[in-house]
């Protein structure tokens, strides 16, 4: 599977829109791109993943650029309750599939 | 929201000692995955179960792990002799297919293993 890199930390102000970036220029034709994220010690949460489109669902947007090796998650309004680890992995769309979770980024949102 | 459910929370045991981990995925889920976090390192994949047997598992998971859905409700994770790096976070995931019906896994919130 493509290898993923995140910065390792963002700050972001509470209300305002948090955009997380991730490079995977090495991510093949039939890899996915998916981001999770981690609060505290807790199981990961699934937020959003796509394959050439941007998408968009209750939490989040994708865009992912033309040439695929490259994307970012937009939170469009964080929370505190956003503060988290997020993580960019990129996979084959494999039922059974595992996921390599990097180090992600660390966003934390502020006041 | 449908959830995945861990038990124990937290568990120790003596190091040798067998353990077993229990999940409840969500009902209508068909993939079921293992993973493990030790304190400040990444999440790591262990194993994925698919129709009674292992799909895929990672280099982790030797001759010392096994898995099992014994029941149709539950999945377990047994480690038969415990070694002190074993102490971690496992996280059992439910999936309930891939493609475009695809909803992302479900992680439990983690049993806290401790290996004195």
């Amino acid at each position: 599977d493509a290898k993923t890199t995140q910065p390792t930390s963002m700050d972001c102000a509470e209300g305002r829109a948090a955009n997380l970036p991730c490079n995977h220029s090495t991510i093949s034709g039939n890899e996915y791109v998916y981001w999770y994220r981690q609060i505290h010690s807790q199981g990961p949460q699934y937020i959003i993943h796509g394959l050439k489109n941007n998408e968009t669902n209750e939490m989040a947007s994708l865009i992912i650029t033309e040439d695929r090796k490259s994307s970012t998650l937009i939170l469009p309004h964080a929370t505190l309750r956003d503060t988290a680890v997020y993580y960019c992995i990129v996979s084959r769309d494999s039922t059974g599939n595992q996921f390599y979770f990097g180090t992600g980024t660390s966003l934390t949102v502020i006041p | 929201e449908p959830e995945v459910t861990q038990t124990p929370s937290h568990q120790v045991t003596q190091m040798g000692q067998e353990v077993i981990l229990r999940c409840v995925p969500i009902s209508n889920h068909l993939y079921f995955y293992w993973y493990r976090q030790i304190l400040g390192q990444k999440v790591e994949f262990l194993v994925s179960f698919y129709n009674n047997e292992i799909s895929e598992k990672s280099e982790i998971f030797d001759d010392q792990f096994s898995v099992e859905r014994p029941d149709g409700s539950n999945f377990t994770l047994k480690i038969r002799s415990t070694k002190l790096e074993d102490s971690a976070m496992y996280f059992c995931a439910s999936s309930r297919t891939g493609g475009a019906d695809y909803y992302g896994y479900t992680f439990g919130s983690g049993t806290r293993l401790t290996v004195v």
